[in-house]
């Protein structure tokens, strides 16, 4: 079983639009999480780490769940510079696991 | 904003040769790692650096690879005796605490 399982997507979705990205991990034992995004052949960037209380920044919401083991994140009022992909990533002693990304894009 | 380097941005090399991946991880920065990215697949963890040692490996991260803080800034990724299936991105991140990660532009190797 992968440790780290995304949906690829697309997404396709308008400007304005509010998209969710959900991420499940298989290892009970992770204990950090974080949303990155990469462009296309550009090195991935934090977005943000998530925290089972939740965390906002701006336009963006991540949530973890412990115990379904189970990440969101949540877009809201997408722009078109959000088009990218997004990666979730687990960390389990400092070693880090990288899901496949779901790919947004966002249109005009 | 300070920001991770990676050198080359672009590496050829032939099969059976050495390859050194230089980079230079954020100043006051303590845990480094090394991912590679196969063109069109994840990013997958090769190893992390801790404290002038490895920390952790990764399964792809066998003899044929070694990582080195030859001085105070640079943190080097060799692979000895370079194979096709090496090409990929190779990029080098560095965290304060181990947490969040700042990622290098990436070198992309290419074995030809």
């Amino acid at each position: 079983r992968k440790e780290v399982e995304q949906d690829p997507g697309p997404f396709n979705v308008p400007e304005g639009a509010t998209v969710a990205f959900n991420c499940t991990y298989s290892n009970s034992a992770s204990q950090s999480f974080f949303w990155y995004r990469q462009d296309c052949r550009k090195e991935p960037k934090l977005l943000m780490s998530v925290y089972s209380s939740g965390n906002e920044d701006g336009r963006f919401t991540a949530q973890l769940n412990r115990a379904s083991q189970y990440i969101s994140l949540l877009i809201r009022d997408s722009k078109l510079s959000d088009s990218a992909t997004y990666l979730c990533v687990v960390n389990r002693f400092n070693k880090f696991y990288f899901g496949s990304g779901t790919k947004l894009n966002v249109k005009p | 904003e300070p920001e991770v380097t990676q050198t080359p941005s672009h590496q050829v090399t032939q099969m059976g040769q050495e390859v050194i991946l230089r980079c230079v991880p954020i100043s006051n920065h303590l845990y480094f790692y090394w991912y590679r990215q196969i063109l069109g697949q994840k990013v997958e963890f090769l190893v992390s650096f801790y404290n002038n040692e490895i920390s952790e490996k990764s399964e792809i991260f066998d003899d044929q690879f070694s990582v080195e803080r030859p001085d105070g800034s640079n943190f080097t990724l060799k692979i000895r005796s370079t194979k096709l299936e090496d090409s990929a991105m190779y990029f080098c991140a560095s965290s304060e605490l181990g947490g969040k990660q700042f990622f290098g532009p990436g070198t992309r190797l290419t074995v030809l």
